[in-house]
């Protein structure tokens, strides 16, 4: 069984910090990762997707992606508390996703 | 764009009877998937379908779940007879597959919300 595992936090920053989020995966084999974000009781919408190993910025938001090490990762800047929601990583499996279970985040004032 | 269009947004019904959910991908996409979200277990792939056939059905919980998608651009998610344990939120989601190595985005509905009393 392939595996995505995610603190589940809460991860508790400050306006204004970098808020760091990370993931772990089993299939070394993966070739696609995904962050999406789901505010309580709303669908998941996504942020940013990596392919490549290395960083990918968008806006306040930069995706890290390790293949050697098996993990990716997604740093916020200026965090806001907006931002305050469950953050969910998802790898590629063939033509599916599977989805971490989330780690909550809080931005406080 | 309209989006993953799902319905009903919320459905409460009794143990033992029939609850049918309904999406609309969007136009384009030839990739479906329905998935279940529960405090405990997450986001859980119940089945998906790659051109309107259903690929892998692995995740479906029991022979009281059943899925179908006669065309591009309708599928159901069938649950009869259903139980109180089937209470979640139930997405459906969509993408563009490309053939290639990597997986496009999915995209997802805003969801049903099923309550089995």
């Amino acid at each position: 069984q392939k595996e995505v595992e995610q603190n589940s936090g809460p991860l508790s920053v400050p306006e204004g910090a970098i808020a760091s989020l990370n993931c772990t995966y089993s299939d070394r084999g993966s070739q696609s990762f995904f962050w999406y974000r789901q505010y309580s009781g709303k669908s998941p919408e996504l942020i940013m997707f990596i392919y490549s190993n290395g960083d990918k910025e968008d806006g306040r938001f930069t995706a890290q992606l390790n293949k050697a090490s098996q993990y990716v990762s997604l740093l916020i800047r200026d965090s806001q508390p907006s931002d305050s929601a469950t953050y969910l990583c998802a790898v590629g499996d063939a033509d599916k996703l599977i989805f971490g279970t989330g780690t909550r985040l809080q931005v406080f004032p | 764009d309209a989006g993953v269009i799902q319905s009903p947004r919320h459905e409460v019904t009794e143990m033992g009877q029939e609850v049918t959910l309904r999406c609309k991908p969007i136009s384009g996409h030839n990739s479906l998937f329905w998935y279940r979200q529960t405090m405990m277990r997450g986001l859980e792939l119940l089945i998906y379908f790659n051109n309107n056939v259903p690929i892998d059905d692995s995740g479906m919980p029991e022979d009281r779940f059943s899925a179908k998608m006669p065309n591009a651009s309708f599928s159901t998610l069938k649950i009869q007879p259903s139980e109180p344990r089937d209470s979640a939120v139930y997405f459906c989601a969509s993408s563009l597959i490309g053939g290639g190595r990597n997986n496009s985005p999915l995209h997802f509905g805003n969801g049903t919300r099923l309550t089995v009393t």
